[in-house]
């Protein structure tokens, strides 16, 4: 079974960058076909997409966070990486990471998500 | 892009059905059968219960139906149980690769 498992610092201070890993059991990132995704809820609000990574090291991001967001993978380890630069209390959320099935119609495109980690609350606040 | 547009809330009673809507443009939804749904109970992660619009996943229940119109995708769910009481989630792929999901929508089983 797929089981996906954020980790990180729970706290950050603004301006700073947020860290956070996941590490992949039970499949191995090296497989093509799926993305490794990170997605984040706002408290009491809804889903919103960060960015996907292929195992070949080939990202799609959001764009209103391109521009702060760096996606690693670390198949040595099976695990992949999110770095959020200059952080405010916005992006306080709990984020998840998540396998994204993929298809290929001339490039990488999803179709859904379909193992998710449980969750990581990282707060920005000073 | 604008995120996929969900009816904040909708209820029934146990046994009955309900439909929960989603609706997106001609760059998203109206371009591609790659609509997802996603259930969120509270403090937990989603889980996928639809794929490619109307796929279900080995292990979910067939009282989950889904099907897309032009521009909005519905999600169905039929007899509903107390269980099915959650957040649900529509989600698209969209052109220049990104990936759009819905505000979300609170099912409350009467």
């Amino acid at each position: 079974q797929v089981q996906l498992q954020e980790s990180g610092p729970g706290l950050v201070r603004p301006s700073q960058t947020l860290s956070l890993t996941c590490t992949v059991s039970g499949y191995s990132i090296n497989h093509s076909g799926h993305f490794w995704s990170w997605i984040r809820q706002h408290p009491g609000e809804g889903l919103e997409w960060i960015g996907n990574i292929y195992y070949s090291g080939i990202t799609y991001s959001n764009p209103s966070l391109k521009s702060r967001l760096a996606l690693s993978v670390d198949a040595s380890q099976n695990r992949f990486s999110l770095r959020l630069a200059s952080v405010t209390a916005a992006d306080t959320a709990v984020y998840y990471c998540a396998r994204g099935v993929t298809l290929f119609r001339g490039y990488l495109i999803l179709r859904e998500f379909d193992f998710w980690g449980q969750g990581a609350l990282v707060r920005v606040a000073s | 892009q604008s995120a996929l547009t969900q009816p904040a809330s909708v209820s029934g009673s146990p046994g009955q059905s309900i439909t929960i809507s989603c609706t997106g443009t001609s760059t998203d939804i109206g371009s591609y059968d790659l609509v997802s749904w996603y259930q969120q109970h509270p403090g937990r992660a989603p889980k996928l219960i639809i794929y490619e619009v109307s796929e279900r996943p080995s292990g979910v229940s067939n009282r989950f139906s889904g099907s897309k119109s032009v521009n909005t995708a519905s999600l169905t769910i039929s007899g509903l149980q107390a269980d099915d009481e959650a957040d649900y989630y529509c989600c698209s792929y969209a052109s220049s690769t990104i990936v759009l999901f819905g505000g979300g929508t609170k099912l409350t089983v009467l």
